[in-house]
């Protein structure tokens, strides 16, 4: 069965304190590895896809890369504005998502 | 539209009354899902669509739950005779084309049932 695993659950970080969260997963066949971050209220936004092992995308203060079996979001001088909760999933064979529980963010001014 | 828009944005129900909720995927996305939101961060898929056309309803509750995407109209999510445990935030998404296309998430609709 397809298994996503985030840690850590929860995160405090002052500004500027770089860090990363990782995601790990046991699928059958790897489709794809989709980074979410998501707000209170708010529906998850998509941050980046990571289709095979060695890959890397970023955006702003964050970077995703991929091995075989996990992926670490890597978040370089946090502001305040960054926290949120980063959330990774990975599609069955008919798409469907498989979330990890998550991890909350915090940063700290 | 570019986003997709889901509505009510929270709807209150008494236990055993019907639910509906709506979701009107981005123009151009062919492929809708619903998912479940009970507690924080657990999302439980329910069913997707390829158009008009049930693609994966392998989530979907047999008995109270059923959903629909018609052309030229929202797609509709029905929960009849609902209970407490119905309770949740229920999000959309769609995506362009074949799975494993990124999904793009409506802010939800947030069910109370009392």
């Amino acid at each position: 069965e397809d298994q996503v695993t985030q840690s850590p659950e929860a995160l405090r970080l002052q500004e500027g304190e770089s860090s990363s969260l990782n995601c790990s997963y046991t699928v059958s066949g790897l489709r794809g590895l989709f980074w979410y971050r998501q707000d209170p209220g708010k529906g998850p936004e998509f941050l980046f896809t990571l289709y095979s092992a060695g890959e890397e995308k970023e955006k702003e203060r964050l970077k995703a890369t991929l091995t075989k079996k996990e992926s670490f979001l890597h978040i370089t001088a946090p502001k305040p504005e960054d926290s949120a909760t980063y959330l990774c999933a990975v599609p069955s064979n008919t798409g469907k998502l498989i979330f990890g529980q998550g991890t909350t963010l915090q940063v700290k001014p | 539209g570019e986003e997709v828009a889901q509505t009510p944005k929270h709807l209150v129900r008494g236990e055993g009354q019907k639910a509906k909720l709506y979701c009107a995927p981005i123009k151009g996305h062919s492929y809708v899902f619903w998912y479940q939101q009970v507690l924080k961060n657990e999302f439980k898929f329910l069913i997707s669509f390829q158009n008009e056309n049930v693609f994966d309803e392998t989530g979907m509750p047999k008995e109270r739950f059923s959903a629909k995407c018609l052309p030229n109209s929202p797609c509709s999510l029905e929960i009849q005779a609902t209970k407490l445990e119905d309770s949740a935030v229920y999000f959309c998404a769609s995506s362009p084309g074949s799975p494993p296309q990124p999904q793009h998430f409506g802010d939800g609709t947030r069910l109370s049932i009392l």
